[in-house]
């Protein structure tokens, strides 16, 4: 596709639900980050991907929340027994290059309410 | 890991004046520092960068400088105008590729 596309663009769950959500980034970007936006507070970082390793989890609020990228592209967040503080908006982005000096096209984000 | 520190939060400036917002960074070894534009509901969108090689990168009315020594980097709009008013993110890359940010300043600029 022409950008970085997340699905679903909004959720509403109940307290205690899993949720999953997707992030397809730009053909042939080898490295994908996910960030956690609450609202009218920055971006927290989460986790990235460099292909389909992931060398830095330490953002990952809690074991509650998990992701993984096959075939280095599409990556999913999932969190488990989602909690009200996980409302948020989660942003994905994707970098075309391997190092640390690359543009980060970010998706639309997908608006996450948990009720 | 990288620790980025941006102020001011909010910015209010009378259109035509220049703005400038201050980001202090940790880790020497970050080497590559962006600045994202984030309009209300919306992606944020890279607007300029600067590498550690270069202490200063101009873009018609948007510039950044970069001081390696002091660890801090600076972002400057001339001639604001109502266009600019969004919240504006410095971030840093540590030696791992992980791009780190700052907490966001909202400029708002009145006619």
């Amino acid at each position: 596709g022409a950008g970085v596309s997340q699905s679903p663009s909004n959720k509403v769950t109940e307290k205690g639900k899993d949720v999953e959500l997707r992030c397809d980034p730009i053909s042939g970007h080898t490295a994908l980050y996910w960030y956690r936006q609450s609202l009218g507070q920055g971006l927290e970082f989460l986790i990235y991907f460099q292909g389909n390793s992931a060398p830095d989890k330490s953002g990952l609020p809690s074991d509650r929340f998990s992701a993984e990228r096959t075939g280095g592209s599409v990556s999913t967040l999932t969190i488990q027994r989602t909690q009200q503080e996980d409302s948020a908006v989660y942003l994905c982005a994707s970098s075309p290059v391997s190092t640390n000096t690359g543009e980060l096209f970010f998706g639309e984000g997908s608006r996450l309410t948990v009720l | 890991g990288e620790n980025v520190e941006q102020h001011p939060s909010t910015l209010s400036v009378q259109e035509g004046d220049s703005a400038v917002i201050k980001c202090t960074y940790s880790d020497s070894a970050s080497n590559y520092f962006p600045w994202y534009k984030q309009e209300l509901g919306k992606r944020p969108q890279l607007i300029i960068d600067i590498r550690s090689n270069v202490g200063e990168k101009k873009d018609q009315r948007i510039a950044v400088t970069l001081n390696k020594t002091a660890k801090h980097f600076s972002l400057h709009i001339t001639e604001t105008q109502p266009e600019d008013s969004a919240v504006y993110f410095c971030a840093a890359t540590d030696s791992w590729g992980k791009f780190q940010f700052g907490a966001g300043t909202q400029v708002v600029v009145t006619p």
